[in-house]
Formats: C-alpha cells, structure tokens, sequence
C-alpha cells in the first residue's frame, strides 16, 4: 500500500530565516505530486505541483520554491521566511492524470515568528 | 478563477441531530469531491460525485451534485461525536482541485 510522509511535523522559524520542508511517497512510482498551504480562513492553496523528476509548475509566485530532486521526493523550500509564510503545509500525491483522487500527508505547521 | 463557497462557515450541534451543509459554485466541474480533516491532519477523501444529480451515501452521511454540476451537499443524519472536524469540498476541473474554505463541525455529546 502506499504512504506519505512529511517532516518535520511542526517548526518555528524566525523570519529570514531559510526552509527546508520534505515530503516522501512510498508504495507507488511517478507520481503527481503536491505542495499546498492551508491557512486560517483561506482553505487550502495549491503553490507547486510536480509530473516528474525536475518538473515542477508555480501556481502562486512568492518566495517559496519546490524541487523534485527523486521520483518520490518532493522538497519545499525558502532563503528568506516572511511572517506570511506561517501556515499548514500539506503534500499530496496522485496515481497520474488519469485520476482525480488526491491522498494528502499529515502535514507540517509552520510559524514564523 | 473558479471558486468554492461553503456555508455555514462553522456549525455546532448536539449529538443525535441533522445537519446540512453546502457547497456552491457559479462554475461547472467535472466532479466533485469531499474531504474531512481533524485538527493537525491532512484531508482525508470521502467521496467523489461524478453525475449531475448523483447521490452517494456513505453510512449516515448523504452527497448530492446538483444537476448542473456547479454545487453539492453533504446531509449528516444522528451526528456522532466522531463526526466532528473540517469539512472540504473541491471541485475538479481542467487545472485541477479547486478548493473550498470548508466547514468546520462541532458535534457536542
């Protein structure tokens, strides 16, 4: 069966400071996969989304960043945190285009102090 | 942009109660799904509705598309406890999931 999974679970990072935020997929290969933000009162919004190894597609232009160094690696990252950049990071996978069926990890809060 | 409306925004019952809530759109989606999340958890799928005016149940909670395929409804019957968390729905299109700010359910026993 596949799994995913995300560390750190919860982090507390001063602004300016840089991130490193990492999501693995287990039990399945090539997959579509996900960076998403969830924060109070906004609902959930997709920043980056990978095909494959070394592609990766920006929805919402900011200082974060996103690389896909592995088939089943999918890395979220900044130089400079900014206090906005507080929220839930989710990551998600799916099978291929072919579906519409996302499973979400457990996620990684973030606050930028 | 397509956008997702639910309501209400956040919703407390007792325990054995219904409930309805919504999920509305002026766009037009492929499907629609919906997902529960408890606090410090990722989205967990619970269904997806294909058909314009579909129904689904999935034990004590029932789905409806709308038949134009732009809004849904999630109708709990004897709310439980464990029923309690935040409710999404996401409308799939051609740039993928659009979603929802959800609902955030508290049953009270």
């Amino acid at each position: 069966s596949q799994t995913i999974h995300q560390w750190p679970a919860t982090l507390v990072q001063p602004v300016g400071s840089p991130l490193s935020l990492e999501c693995t997929v287990e039990g399945t290969s090539n997959p579509n996969l996900y960076w998403y933000r969830q924060a109070a009162g906004r609902g959930l919004q997709l920043l980056f989304y990978s095909v494959g190894i070394g592609q990766i597609s920006s929805e919402v232009p900011q200082n974060l960043s996103a690389s896909r160094p592995q088939d089943r690696q999918f890395i979220l990252s900044s130089k400079k945190l900014l206090l906005s950049d507080s929220g839930f990071y989710l990551c998600a996978w799916k099978l291929s285009d072919l579906t519409d069926t996302q499973y979400f990890g457990p996620g990684t809060r973030l606050t930028v102090l | 942009t397509q956008l997702l409306e639910q309501s209400p925004q956040f919703l407390s019952i007792q325990e054995g109660e219904n409930l309805t809530v919504y999920c509305n759109s002026s766009s037009v989606f492929s499907s629609l799904q919906w997902y529960r999340q408890e606090p410090g958890e990722g989205p967990v799928l619970l269904v997806t509705v294909v058909t314009g005016g579909e129904v689904k149940k999935l034990k004590r909670l029932t789905f409806q598309f709308g038949d134009a395929r732009k809004d849904s409804s999630l109708h709990i019957t004897a709310a439980q406890p464990g029923d309690t968390g935040l409710y999404l729905c996401a409308g799939v299109g051609a740039d993928g999931l659009t979603f929802g700010k959800g609902t955030h359910l508290i049953i009270q026993p």
